[in-house]
């Protein structure tokens, strides 16, 4: 089955850092580019971060550029979110996905949340 | 990159049909073929409906179609049913070195 699994989330102070890893089964996963979407409680989806197929190329959206680092490790088909300097504008639903074509995702994680608060 | 415009939110009678709207600019929605849509249920993650403007992947009824004109594409949805009441976000690719742009989100209320 094809299958993308969040982890990682969690409650953090603001100023704090939190990693989240996407592990992913079924697939090819070293033949896609992945993203990293959020959605904050009871708003929309918003883009975060995406990453190449191979991991060359990386892509932040400007309210987390600087912030956050998205990786991936193609030996273990998993990819990463490392977030720091975390803000309580940050909290939200993270969601990995798989890229089917430029602009469209078929595949989404169950979702994994993060709180910053104090 | 400014969100896509979508209604906040659309409604219709069982066996109607409904279209949403998701209106951008020439740098996203009018530059490129390459708007999806995404059904989203409560407490789930987002569903691709569809993709390349009008494609549709495997398993989505061909009740759900799309389209594009100019900036604006849209989703309609055809003999609506129960199960059809959702949120709906539309998404553009907005160019290479970007990343694309997911529109405000339609509330779909079938009465």
């Amino acid at each position: 089955e094809v299958q993308l699994v969040e982890s990682g989330g969690g409650l953090v102070q603001p100023g704090g850092s939190l990693r989240l890893s996407c592990a992913a089964s079924g697939f090819t996963f070293s033949s896609y580019a992945m993203h990293w979407v959020r959605q904050a409680p009871g708003k929309g989806l918003e883009y975060v971060s995406a990453i190449s197929s191979n991991g060359g190329s990386t892509y932040y959206a400007n309210s987390v550029k600087g912030r956050f680092t998205i990786s991936r490790d193609n030996s273990k088909n998993t990819l990463y979110l490392q977030m720091g300097s975390l803000r309580a504008e940050d909290m939200a639903v993270y969601y990995c996905a798989r890229q089917l074509c430029p602009g469209a995702f078929d595949i989404w994680g169950q979702g994994t949340m993060v709180t910053v608060s104090s | 990159q400014s969100a896509l415009t979508q209604p906040r939110s659309v409604s219709g009678s069982p066996g109607q049909s409904v279209t949403i709207s998701c209106t951008g600019t020439s740098s996203d929605v009018g530059g490129y073929n390459y708007v999806s849509w995404y059904q989203q249920h409560p407490g789930k993650a987002p569903k691709l409906m569809i993709y390349d403007v009008s494609k549709r992947p495997s398993g989505v009824p061909d009740r759900f179609s799309g389209s594009k004109s100019g900036n604006t594409a849209s989703l309609t949805i055809s003999g609506l049913q129960a199960e059809d009441e959702a949120d709906y976000y539309c998404c553009s690719y907005a160019g290479s070195y970007t990343l694309g742009v997911f529109g405000t989100g339609t509330k779909v209320t079938v009465l």
